[in-house]
């Protein structure tokens, strides 16, 4: 299984943008990245979902090196509503087990 | 929108009562999932189910079992309830059998206190 390390936290500002960024050194040829949102006192949220170069929808982009052995979840102009724990995870579908959700990143927006 | 609902959102109960936390889903989806929240831990897979009738050990099975008889309707069973299963339930769906990368969708959860 892919192993995952994120921040334990990060702080911004409202309007700034974040990066949140996740190593996964030991990646498989076949594994997708994924990134969840939660908010307190409710269930992850799926967030993105890459699997190399850069992908990008209305809620944030996913940037994927070449060697993919990290990624970076990029939200532009961070609000207090984004105030969440992002989760990263790695894996190709083949078995339910590879969805280790880990501790994920506290992300604080101050005003 | 996919609406996965989970019956109890706090719950409290006894040392060693049965407890039984109910989730149904309405998307048709094919697999669901039970996982527990713990500060620090993140969320740890107990349980999970490709079809009706059809489960397969999480990560964190021990004391715990699962029922599903209808393709909407997930159950989590605690047979004897313990202190240390104390914890945050989340149960989840996923449309495709088998592929597990597909995107999950979470209920709120449930917070349960065994005294």
């Amino acid at each position: 299984l892919a192993k995952t390390t994120q921040p334990i936290s990060m702080d911004s500002y409202e309007g700034q943008e974040v990066n949140i960024t996740c190593s996964h050194n030991n990646i498989a040829t076949n594994d997708y990245i994924t990134w969840y949102q939660q908010f307190p006192s409710q269930g992850p949220r799926f967030i993105i979902q890459g699997y190399k170069t850069k992908v990008t929808n209305e809620v944030a982009s996913l940037f994927i090196p070449a060697d993919r052995k990290s990624s970076t979840l990029s939200l532009p102009r961070v609000s207090l509503s984004d105030t969440a724990v992002y989760y990263c995870l790695v894996g190709d579908g083949g078995s339910a087990r590879q969805l280790t959700f880990g501790s994920g990143t506290q992300l604080t927006v101050l005003p | 929108d996919v609406k996965v609902t989970q019956s109890s959102r706090y719950l409290v109960k006894r040392t060693g009562e049965k407890v039984f936390l109910e989730c149904v889903q309405d998307m048709d989806h094919e697999n669901m999932f039970w996982y527990r929240q713990d500060p620090g831990l993140g969320l740890r897979l107990i349980y999970f189910s490709y079809d009706v009738k059809m489960k397969e050990k999480g990560d964190i099975p021990e004391g715990y079992s699962v029922s599903r008889e209808k393709k909407e309707r997930f159950s989590l069973i605690l047979e004897s309830a313990s202190t240390n299963q104390t914890s945050m339930y989340l149960c989840a769906s996923s449309l495709i059998p088998g592929y597990t990368n597909e995107k999950l969708f979470f209920g709120s959860g449930t917070q349960l206190s065994v005294l």
